[in-house]
């Protein structure tokens, strides 16, 4: 099984330009997050999907959006990226509704804005 | 706001030794704990977890202890090994809701 796959792997923009980070996990889940991982501030979540159909805003939403495409896939949009948003971008899922259960992190997706 | 917290940047321990890596949470509502474990240019790897009914649980020589009153929780790794240098970040849940909230991570360095 893959598991939690991300795409692409490395990328480099441009201030101002747009890019959508791709999600897609084969385990059924019903949740998927987006984290993003910072020197010195550890993994913190951008935004969440509790359920396909469903997204919420995390604790650095600002810049980004989601979809929730279907239970598949959660896509991460930055429609005008910064050099603050230069980090690395992890994918997770879930089985959910479940009182434990862990979460499934992707390999990440290492951006560079320039 | 930092709601899980790990004070420690770094941690070195000799082979064979014991690596003890803490934990601190400032919300009272969390009440499922996580520890995950990073390889450089790799994903979040779970490790082991603990409910807040517990104060311990224990995975070969992984063991996380949980102490609710102190709102604080640690993981040993006993003995340590080379491969489990890493970084290792730990997680929390609240009861209600499906956020999981990280610490800012351990980089555990194991010298042979």
């Amino acid at each position: 099984n893959a598991g939690v796959t991300q795409t692409p792997k490395f990328q480099v923009l441009k201030t101002g330009q747009s890019m959508t980070l791709q999600c897609a996990q084969d385990m059924n889940h019903n949740s998927m997050y987006w984290y993003r991982q910072d020197p010195g501030m550890g993994l913190r979540l951008i935004y969440y999907s509790a359920s396909e159909g469903t997204t919420d805003k995390g604790e650095v939403p600002n810049g980004y959006n989601v979809s929730r495409l279907n239970k598949r896939e959660f896509s991460l949009r930055l429609e005008s990226a910064a050099p603050s948003q230069t980090s690395v971008y992890f994918c997770a899922s879930r089985e959910y509704p479940t009182n434990t259960g862990e979460l499934f992190f992707g390999e990440g997706s290492r951006l560079t804005v320039l | 706001d930092q709601q899980v917290k790990q004070n420690s940047p770094s941690l070195s321990v000799q082979e064979g030794r014991i690596s003890i890596l803490n934990c601190d949470y400032t919300n009272s509502m969390f009440d499922y704990f996580l520890w995950y474990k990073k390889y450089p240019a790799e994903g979040p790897t779970f490790l082991i977890s603990i409910s807040s009914i517990k104060d311990k649980n224990e995975d070969g020589r992984f063991t996380v202890f949980l102490n609710k009153s102190a709102k604080h929780l640690s993981l040993h790794i006993v003995p340590s090994q080379p491969g489990d240098s890493a970084v290792y970040f730990c997680a929390a849940r609240p009861a209600t809701g499906n956020q999981f909230y990280f610490g800012t991570g351990t980089s555990l360095t194991v010298i042979p």
